[in-house]
């Protein structure tokens, strides 16, 4: 069993739709959480970085992690075709420069 | 812009080769992670440099190895190369006053 799972989809949804991507894990020592987009044939970039459980708000995106359930979710609001990518998660024990451990990736699609 | 930058973009190779692929960050940034990511998957850890010393290490054979460099630039080495070895390889570095690890663009290696 992998550490992290995530449905690599793919998710395709209309201009304007609310998105939900989410992952699950079986690490209770991880700790920080974090969703990263990567558009084609590029690295990945950090959207969002969480500690512990809670929600974070940041324009658009709301991550959310709860960690009894061991569940992670990223909501994209008013979506839109630039945000067509694949989203990661990923997580780790510590802060900072330790072993990231990533999900499979959820391919998404926004259609115009 | 994340401030780290690899070399080169893309490569072709065939099985038994050896290649380098160099990473670059900005100054202060003393940990650089190495990772590969195969098609449909997410990033998986190779290993770490911290001050020039390996600090840590995925499930990667002896045949991957790295140097970290004073000017904050590093290689990644893999010999003897095998055609599962075909990935996009990505960098990632930390530094003080981060919140977690941004990584570079990646290289494409293509082994044939």
């Amino acid at each position: 069993q992998k550490e992290v799972e995530q449905d690599p989809g793919p998710l395709s949804v209309p201009e304007g739709a609310i998105v939900s991507l989410n992952c699950t894990y079986s690490n209770s020592a991880f700790q920080y959480f974090m969703w990263y987009r990567q558009y084609s044939r590029k690295g990945p970039e950090l959207l969002m970085y969480t500690y512990s459980s809670g929600n974070k708000e940041d324009g658009r995106f709301t991550a959310q992690v709860d960690k009894s359930s061991k569940y992670i979710s990223l909501f994209i609001r008013d979506s839109q075709p630039s945000d067509s990518a694949t989203y990661l998660c990923a997580m780790t024990r510590l802060q900072g420069a330790q072993k990231l451990v990533f999900g499979q990736g959820t391919r998404l699609t926004i259609n115009p | 812009e994340t401030g780290v930058t690899q070399s080169p973009t893309h490569l072709i190779k065939t099985r038994g080769q050896q290649v380098t692929l160099r990473c670059s960050s900005q100054s202060g940034h003393n940990t650089v992670s190495w990772y590969q990511q195969a098609l449909g998957q997410g990033p998986q850890f190779i290993f770490q440099y911290y001050r020039e010393e390996e600090n840590g290490r995925g499930n990667f054979p002896p045949r991957f190895s790295g140097l970290q460099f004073p000017n904050y630039s590093s290689e990644l080495n893999v010999n003897a190369l095998e055609l599962d070895d075909s990935a996009l390889y990505l960098c990632a570095t930390y530094g003080t006053g981060k919140e977690t690890q941004y990584f570079g663009p990646g290289t494409r290696l293509l082994v044939l």
